[in-house]
């Protein structure tokens, strides 16, 4: 149950478009599509950004998109704003029937 | 509106247990897989246990495996993480999160494992 990489900080200016990667193995992130995304602001509960690899909730910016190819899954940002800086920390079922999470990237918005 | 509350957080000494909980409101508790998330102080999200909608099915974190125990209660509307022989490094808030994308998180309860 290693936990995914994921760089450990991105950053990027207002309106700039950024990319967090999440790599796995074919046991999670490359074997299934239930790849999801989460942001953090500091001292609240995580929110969920993406699912099933590219599915927006409902109220969720279309600003946020997410891919997958192979074992590497990638949420975009794009338009930063100053409220994007937060934690985001993406999430994969694997083939143990657990959850696995990345390890955090801290995004600064200049 | 849909609402996750845990509780039965604090401080317990290293080798003790703790019992959190987890009350949903708000939708039909009965219907959803939900889980347990941690967070240790600064650090990141680890998933510690989920369990299915009747609580048949349970599965554990490597690291907890053993010394956790996840039910519900579908009558109460409540989860629970009975939580044994505590060490140092389960201290984190726990968070509980509902359904097999943790669309909805409850607000956390800190257990600090300390002597």
């Amino acid at each position: 149950q290693s936990a995914l990489t994921q760089p450990a900080s991105v950053s990027g200016s207002p309106g700039q478009s950024i990319t967090i990667s999440c790599t796995g193995t074919s046991s999670d992130v490359g074997g299934y599509n239930y790849v999801s995304w989460y942001q953090q602001h500091p001292g609240k509960a995580p929110k969920l950004m993406i699912y099933d690899v590219s599915n927006r909730p409902s109220g969720v910016s279309n600003r946020f998109s997410g891919s997958k190819s192979g074992n590497t899954a990638s949420l975009t940002i794009s338009g930063l704003q100053a409220d994007d800086e937060a934690d985001y920390y993406c999430s994969s079922y694997t083939n143990s029937n657990t959850r696995v999470f990345g390890g955090g990237t801290k995004l600064t918005v200049l | 509106e849909v609402q996750l509350v845990e509780s039965g957080g604090g401080l317990v000494q290293p080798g003790g247990s703790l019992r959190l909980s987890c009350a949903a409101s708000g939708f039909t508790f009965s219907s959803y897989w939900m889980h347990w998330v941690r967070q240790a102080p600064g650090k990141g999200l680890v998933w510690v246990s989920h369990i299915n909608s009747d609580g048949s099915i349970t599965t554990y974190a490597d690291s907890v495996k053993g010394r956790f125990t996840i039910s519900r209660d579908n009558a109460k509307n409540t989860m629970y993480l009975q939580m044994n022989s505590l060490g140092v490094e389960d201290t984190a808030v726990y968070y509980c999160a509902r359904d097999q994308w943790y669309a909805y998180w409850g607000q956390g309860t800190l257990v600090t494992v300390s002597s």
